[in-house]
């Protein structure tokens, strides 16, 4: 059973909008992280946490919020989507004597229109 | 500044030959290398992993061969299969920044 879900899977949303992503990890993992993946590109490190209630700023901050209300959920948010945030996005997470080795959900396809 | 970088960009081999994936990288701290297998529309799987007293790491058909003076390494695939046809990360860590650096990937496609 899959230990990283995302919800949604997909979404359309329009420009200046409000959108929330959702991440839900069974690993009973301390680290959980947020990526963005853009057509042909690697991944690129959002937010990350390593304890409920506690967010970290990743490479590519801007534009985004993140929100760590348990130590199963992480959830990130975009408070005004732009077009350039048009992109896939996943959750990860990883044990905190093992962070390299990070377990993926299977992405939410985000479209801002 | 890119801290991981991946060549080629998209790489194809015939069913039975190897493939070679290259990775390098800048920082000096990183001391654990993993690779991710990616296929489409899924999330990254951890693959094979190497950390940097090793020169070595070998997985069935998977091999990481690491150069630390050079700050290189890559991932050897033999006998590649076209359910090998994935994108493939390489990744570095250092021990004190809870996190990883991704490089940019690996297209590699196998012909049957």
């Amino acid at each position: 059973e899959a230990a990283v879900t995302q919800s949604p899977r997909s979404k359309v949303a329009v420009t200046g909008g409000k959108v929330t992503l959702s991440c839900h990890q069974t690993n009973n993992h301390d680290y959980m992280y947020w990526y963005r993946q853009d057509t042909g590109h690697g991944l690129r490190l959002i937010h990350y946490s390593y304890v409920a209630d506690s967010t970290e700023k990743g490479d590519i901050p801007d534009g985004y919020k993140a929100s760590r209300p348990s130590q199963e959920n992480f959830s990130l948010i975009l408070e005004l989507a732009s077009l350039s945030q048009t992109a896939v996005y996943f959750c990860a997470s990883s044990a905190g004597n093992n962070y390299a080795e990070q377990f993926f959900g299977p992405g939410t396809r985000l479209t801002v229109l | 500044q890119q801290q991981v970088r991946q060549s080629p960009q998209s790489l194809t081999v015939w069913e039975g030959e190897t493939a070679i994936l290259n990775c390098s990288y800048e920082d000096s701290t990183f001391n654990y290398f993993p690779w991710y297998q990616q296929f489409p529309g899924e999330g990254p799987a951890l693959l094979i992993s190497i950390r940097s007293v090793s020169d070595k790491k070998e997985d069935g058909r998977f091999t990481i061969f690491f150069n630390k003076r050079e700050k290189k390494l890559s991932l050897h695939i033999t006998d590649s299969q076209p359910g090998d046809s994935a994108t493939y990360f390489c990744a570095a860590s250092a021990g004190s920044n809870n996190r990883i650096f991704f490089g940019d990937g690996t297209q590699l496609v196998v012909k049957p």
